[in-house]
């Protein structure tokens, strides 16, 4: 069984620029949430989609925004990139969000913006 | 406002003696709790997970100890292995019949764990 899947594995973007981040869950997972990654502040909560819909946010500015498709696969979008949004994003997929025993985390996106 | 709290940045530790994580909460709605283990370059994985109505969990080496009236639980390993050097995370999701915006696991800051052979 295939694990969770995200890419670009690492990507490298300017101030102002927007980016676009993939994920794919494992298979019928409908599950997926974002999480940001950086020094000292553990993992941050950006939102959760279940079934296509956004089902929980985190305290994220609205430039960072996501979708799910009806095949699962989720995308995070984060649109006028700032020096702080380098950091590690983690993609999880579980069965039933918050309901699961455990997430499964994918190998993250390193984002760098210079 | 810190939901859930690993207050040592990190831990050294020397191989076959026990390791001790501990992870603070101050949320009263939590009743699930998880470690998670993150060596570099890749994404946690799942260790082992504890409900609010037991106060222990043991799987091999590692067991995770949960005191709910101090809201306080524990990973423990051992004997510890140098392979066990990462970032340890500690996470919590509330209760099934809680909605909004607490649906969610909420981790940690993350202790590195380092183990010298």
């Amino acid at each position: 069984k295939a694990g969770v899947t995200q890419t670009p594995r690492y990507l490298i973007k300017t101030r102002g620029q927007q980016v676009t981040l993939s994920c794919s869950p494992i298979s019928g997972h409908r599950s997926v949430s974002w999480y940001q990654q950086t020094p000292g502040q553990g993992l941050q909560f950006l939102f959760e989609y279940f079934s296509e819909t956004q089902r929980n946010k985190g305290n994220f500015p609205g430039r960072f925004s996501g979708r799910q498709f009806s095949n699962s696969r989720s995308e995070m979008n984060v649109s006028t990139l700032e020096l702080g949004d380098s950091a590690l994003y983690l993609c999880a997929s579980s069965l039933r969000g918050a309901l699961a025993t455990e997430a499964f985390f994918g190998q993250g996106t390193r984002l760098t913006v210079v | 406002d810190q939901q859930v709290k690993q207050n040592s940045p990190s831990l050294s530790v020397q191989e076959g003696r026990i390791s001790i994580l501990n992870c603070d909460y101050t949320n009263s709605m939590f009743d699930y709790f998880l470690w998670y283990k993150k060596y570099p370059a890749e994404g946690p994985t799942f260790l082992i997970s504890i409900s609010s109505i037991k106060d222990k969990n043991e799987d091999g080496r590692f067991t995770v100890f949960l005191n709910k009236s101090a809201k306080h639980l524990s990973l423990h390993i051992v004997p510890s292995q140098p392979g066990d050097s990462a970032v340890y995370f500690c996470a919590a999701r509330p209760a099934r019949n809680s909605g909004g915006s607490n649906y969610k696991l909420t981790f940690g800051k993350g202790t590195l764990l380092t183990v010298n052979p």
